[in-house]
């Protein structure tokens, strides 16, 4: 079985700190870890993945994540927050089942 | 950029009415699937369709559901009966291959309202 946990349901920061989401996953085979972000009324679009190789992924809008085997996490993060980064941020797993299984998602709030 | 579409945006029907939740995937993916969001839940995943066949479903798609690509745009996913725990936001999505890295493309989903 196959499981993704975020931690923070509801993340506030100022604009310009740092963005830390949490993600830990569970997969008895190696996993492929992906960050997709939704903005209101639209859909999940990809911010990043990790497939093989390097742990530091780079993603879209400045967003970067790092996959710790060790610690079974692929947090995700960003120098400086800005205002249109106000999304939900879902992290995701696809394993021994091609499907995505999904974390529960972590709403991001930047304040000015 | 190439997007997945997905109509109507929102439905509201009855207790034990039929409906059918209609996507345009990216044209040139073959493999299409079903995930499905009740309020306060995590994003769970229905059904995968390959070349005209369910490849993967989960225990939540038993026979009240059914998927079908009716032409060479179009793939739905028909709920026959509707029941009130049938509520929640439906995404559509799509991908080139069957790989584990391939990226799965989504709609802005259908939030299904059932009464």
């Amino acid at each position: 079985a196959q499981s993704v946990t975020q931690l923070g349901s509801h993340v506030s920061v100022s604009e310009g700190a740092l963005v830390l989401l949490r993600c830990n996953y569970s997969s008895s085979v190696p996993p492929y870890l992906f960050w997709y972000v939704q903005y209101p009324n639209q859909g999940l679009q990809l911010l990043l993945k990790y497939t093989t190789g390097a742990t530091l992924v780079k993603g879209i809008n400045g967003f970067e994540a790092e996959f710790k085997k060790s610690e079974t996490s692929f947090h995700l993060t960003k120098p400086s927050a800005h205002m249109s980064d106000a999304a939900e941020y879902f992290c995701a797993l696809s394993g021994s089942a091609r499907q995505l299984t999904f974390g529960s998602g972590t709403q991001l709030t930047v304040l000015p | 950029e190439p997007e997945v579409t997905q109509t109507p945006s929102h439905q509201v029907t009855q207790m034990g009415q039929e409906v059918i939740l209609r996507c345009v995937p990216i044209s040139n993916h073959l493999y299409f699937y079903w995930y499905r969001q009740i309020l306060g839940q995590k994003v769970e995943f229905l059904v995968s369709f390959y070349n005209n066949e369910i490849s993967e479903k989960s225990e939540i798609f038993d026979d009240q559901f059914s998927v079908e690509r009716p032409d060479g745009s179009n793939f739905t996913l028909k709920i026959r009966s509707t029941k009130l725990e049938d509520s929640a936001m439906y995404f559509c999505a799509s991908s080139q291959s069957d790989s584990h890295t391939d990226t799965q493309y989504f709609g802005p989903g259908t939030r299904l309202t059932v009464l």
